[in-house]
């Protein structure tokens, strides 16, 4: 299978301060990238969908402003949670596509105090 | 109605059974079906997906696709411990590499 990498894995951060998060594929060449969050006891949800160089396309509900998503390269995409709220706090994890098939990465665990 | 539904559970089954984990969705047009595996504060591994009706095997794992009833399921054969997680099933449709998933099923394998 694929190897994706996320970093950090966890993260702890102060209420108003921005966290970024770095998703990488390590072996193959992702055109697409989906972004996930999931709450505790729930499934995951859909945040946006993003192709490489171009802007991404957010799911409804979803504050393009308030998560900054680029995909500048094939390998390399960075989800900014800006300004964050406990409310936030969530399991953010990115999915890398390649020819339909989608690979998950290991997920960040933010929690925001 | 929800796009794809699973039962929440929890399942729960003797070691050695078959588990089998059912899930229904709503848009005729989906084309490409998935199965994955998340173990608790994991993220999804793929075990599974399955494109055309019937079986797909591969090891202990058994896919079913029945597009006229619009369900596919997974069987789990020979159920070890370690396949004690939530079991997520997902939806695309054709030419839209977007997923819709269900919220799960908790399957715990009784030792």
């Amino acid at each position: 299978g694929a190897v994706v990498s996320q970093h950090p894995s966890w993260v702890i951060c102060k209420s108003g301060t921005s966290v970024k998060i770095e998703c990488r594929s390590l072996d193959f060449q992702a055109t697409t990238m989906f972004w996930y969050r999931q709450f505790p006891k729930q499934s995951l949800m859909l945040m946006a969908t993003s192709n490489e160089g171009s802007k991404a396309t957010y799911e409804q509900g979803v504050e393009k402003d308030k998560f900054l998503i680029n995909h500048a390269s094939l390998t390399l995409s960075t989800l900014t949670v800006t300004s964050a709220h406990p409310e936030d706090s969530s399991f953010y994890i990115c999915s890398p596509g390649q020819d339909y098939e989608q690979y998950f990465g290991p997920g960040t665990r933010l929690t925001v105090t | 109605q929800k796009e794809v539904e699973q039962n929440s559970g929890p399942l729960s089954v003797p070691e050695g059974a078959i588990a089998s984990l059912n899930c229904t969705y709503s848009d005729r047009g989906s084309q490409s079906f998935f199965w994955y595996r998340q173990y608790s504060g994991k993220s999804p591994e793929l075990i599974m997906f399955i494109y055309s009706n019937g079986d797909k095997e591969d090891g202990r794992f058994t896919a079913q696709l029945n597009k006229a009833s619009q369900y596919v399921s997974l069987l789990i054969r020979d159920s070890q411990p370690s396949d004690s997680a939530t079991y997520l099933c997902a939806v695309n449709i054709f030419g839209n590499e977007k997923l819709t998933f269900g919220t799960g099923t908790r399957l715990t394998i009784i030792p």
